[in-house]
């Protein structure tokens, strides 16, 4: 099915250094999330951006939905070592009913001591 | 802790067994859906239940049968798998409409011998 472009694919950095990364779209979308996964769990839910232009935070996290509703960022402040894992995007069209999501391929974040 | 609830945890069958995967949820969302995921992809859309009633199928092989028997349960039976079926197979569930992100379970880490 379709996929997002999510990039960068897997980032190594060091403890306490901020973090960027950002999906893109050929596909307008209503609704913007983002997911973290960790070893064995299931993706939870960290971010719903719900229109476009939106500015959300939660802790040291901060998303923005595109103004072009075809893209988001993510970024994460001050990393943790707790912060490590698998980081996804996905895109929702939400018409009114149930429908899944479009994910994009995931950020890899690695956090070097 | 997750609000969505997954069992088994881990589950190893043979390509002549029949199994079941359950999903069960209590925060009256009215949308549920079943992802397949391989190591290191993001989700794939399997099934989408609106209200009980199945509303998206995405081509999934008829080897995997979904059943909503209530608004609050989920089951996903297996028949005749291939080793390629094996993957973290999670339920998710929303409420319907917009600004309805997805929430999670942790998945049944499915290996087929």
């Amino acid at each position: 099915g379709q996929q997002l472009n999510q990039s960068p694919q897997s980032m190594f950095i060091q403890e306490g250094e901020d973090v960027s990364m950002n999906c893109t779209s050929s596909s307008i979308f209503n609704t913007w999330l983002w997911y973290k996964q960790d070893p064995g769990e299931g993706p939870v839910l960290l971010i719903a951006l719900y229109k476009a232009g939106e500015l959300t935070s939660n802790g040291r996290l901060t998303a923005q939905f595109g103004i072009t509703r075809k893209d988001s960022f993510l970024n994460i402040s001050a990393s943790i070592p707790s912060d490590v894992g698998i980081y996804f995007c996905a895109g929702q069209w939400s018409g009114g009913g149930a429908d899944g999501l479009t994910f994009g391929k995931g950020t890899h974040l690695i956090i070097q001591p | 802790d997750t609000e969505v609830t997954q069992t088994p945890k881990h589950l190893v069958m043979g390509m002549t067994n029949k199994k079941s995967l359950k999903c069960e949820q209590h925060m009256g969302h009215r949308a549920m859906y079943w992802y397949k995921q391989k190591a290191k992809k993001p989700p794939e859309l399997m099934f989408v239940y609106s209200y009980e009633k199945l509303s998206i199928n995405e081509s999934v092989p008829s080897r995997f049968s979904p059943e909503c028997p209530n608004s609050s349960l989920l089951n996903l039976h297996l028949h005749a798998l291939q080793p390629e079926d094996s993957a973290l197979y999670l339920c998710a569930t929303s409420t319907r409409g917009k600004n309805s992100p997805l929430h999670f379970g942790n998945g049944t880490r499915l290996t087929v011998t």
